[in-house]
């Protein structure tokens, strides 16, 4: 049963605009969250993270949005760019055994940015 | 600065045929985890090791066996391969605290 979800498998906007992707869950027990971007033939690499304590996180042109009683995340990229264009993974892992701090993966969301 | 090294990039077995991926990361974190994806969908968790030392199970553990070897390597061996085991393999690494995981670029393996 898939925890974390993504609906939109794919998203276009235009150079400039923002961008928004949105991810749900459903296990009440994740308490942190995380955003990944993967281009073809690469890893993910790491985007952003949110705790569960916080509702909202800011790293330059990204901000991530947590809004705990609906279990939905969002992640805003503004202005977009085309190297902006990737596939974009939502990522929410609870504490778990011996400390480790796995990660449950939604499907992802393919963002075009169109110049 | 290589992070999170994984070999080898492409493999090609036959069902029955036994392989074990490589992961070595120089970072000195503390845990390494080993996920699978395949189209459509995201990354699962097969096996993690949050310390040198221990290894528990994931997801999706069945058909896979894991060894730490030391702090910076964690391997993954496939005993009998099997055409549903055709996937793109990550390893990762990470400390215990609440940081991000670092990913390797993956190994794409191809069961015939």
């Amino acid at each position: 049963d898939q925890q974390v979800k993504q609906n939109s498998p794919s998203l276009s906007v235009q150079e400039g605009r923002i961008s928004i992707l949105n991810c749900d869950y459903t296990n009440s027990m994740f308490d942190y969250f995380l955003w990944y971007k993967k281009y073809p033939a690469e890893g993910p690499t790491f985007l952003i993270s949110i705790s569960s304590i916080k509702d909202k996180n800011e790293d330059g042109r990204f901000t991530v949005f947590l809004n705990k009683s609906a279990k939905h995340l969002s992640l805003h990229i503004v202005p977009s760019q085309p190297g902006d264009s990737a596939v974009y993974f939502c990522a929410a892992s609870r504490l778990e055994v011996r400390g480790a701090n796995n990660l449950f993966f939604g499907t992802g969301t393919r963002l075009t940015v169109i110049p | 600065n290589a992070g999170v090294t994984q070999t080898p990039k492409f493999q090609v077995l036959k069902t029955g045929q036994s392989m074990t991926l490589q992961c070595a990361q120089d970072m000195n974190h503390n845990s390494m985890y080993w996920y699978r994806q395949d189209p459509g969908m995201g990354l699962r968790l097969i096996y993690y090791s949050a310390s040198e030392g221990t290894t528990d199970k994931g997801e999706v553990p069945n058909g896979y066996n894991v060894s730490r070897l030391n702090k910076r390597e964690f391997s993954l061996r496939l005993e009998s391969a099997a055409p549903s085991q055709t996937s793109v393999y990550f390893c990762a690494s990470s400390q215990i605290t609440r940081q991000p995981q670092h990913f390797g670029d993956g190994t794409r393996l191809s069961i015939l």
